[in-house]
């Protein structure tokens, strides 16, 4: 079974329409990240959450709402989508790690998102 | 803001030979480095890890750092149509230790 899984994997809805992902882990790790990816772009990230309590901001929040439900799972809410929201989105999780560390990030398979 | 950039590419390199790809940043105090792959539409994979000056090598891959230059390389040996791919540059540390920054990426496209 996969680590990190996301659903839906891919879904297309209209303007306007409340849509939610949902990400979860089995990996143990207390780090989840959400991101969003564009052609040419890169990855952006959009919200992240060291625990349960702690959610934090990321470079591009606006218009978008996350939920940490449980160390495993995170949700990520686009309250009203529009068209520019359009994107391949993904799921990472991690875990603390030491200053010379190589923790790093590990990533779900995604979902494509499109807003019409 | 950390900057993260890496070459813009796209790189196209034969069979066989070696492809170099390179990543330069902003921030002195960043501390670990990652080099990821991406194929189209598929998820980020991570393939190597760097944090010490020099150079470390895990089969075909060879990552190299040079904190003082303040840049990090990634090289394919013996490359392979299978390494076709995104392939993106990370870095990680300071105040933000839990946190990645990632450049654009750049295309490789290796042709038998």
């Amino acid at each position: 079974d996969a680590d990190v899984t996301q659903t839906p994997r891919n879904r297309i809805t209209k303007t306007g329409k409340r849509i939610m992902l949902e990400c979860s882990q089995t990996k143990g790790h207390d780090r989840m990240y959400w991101y969003r990816q564009d052609p040419g772009l890169g990855l952006r990230l959009i919200y992240y959450s060291f625990d349960v309590k702690d959610i934090n901001k990321g470079e591009i929040s606006d218009g978008y709402s996350v939920s940490r439900q449980a160390q495993a799972k995170f949700s990520l809410s686009l309250e009203s989508a529009i068209p520019n929201q359009t994107a391949l989105y993904f799921c990472a999780t991690g875990r603390r790690g030491a200053e010379h560390s190589t923790d790093t990030q590990y990533f779900g398979p995604g979902t494509r998102l499109t807003v019409l | 803001q950390k900057e993260v950039e890496q070459n813009s590419g796209p790189l196209s390199v034969p069979e066989g030979a070696i492809a170099s790809l390179n990543c330069t940043y902003s921030d002195r105090v960043s501390q670990s480095f990652f080099w990821y792959r991406q194929y189209s539409g598929k998820s980020p994979e991570l393939i190597m890890s760097i944090y010490s000056n020099g150079d470390k090598e895990d089969g075909r891959f060879t990552a190299q750092l040079n904190k003082a230059s303040q840049y990090v390389s990634l090289l394919i040996r013996d490359s392979q149509p299978s390494d076709s791919a995104t392939y993106l540059c990370a870095l990680r540390g300071g105040s933000t230790l839990g946190r990645l920054y990632f450049g654009r990426g750049t295309q490789l496209t290796v042709w038998p």
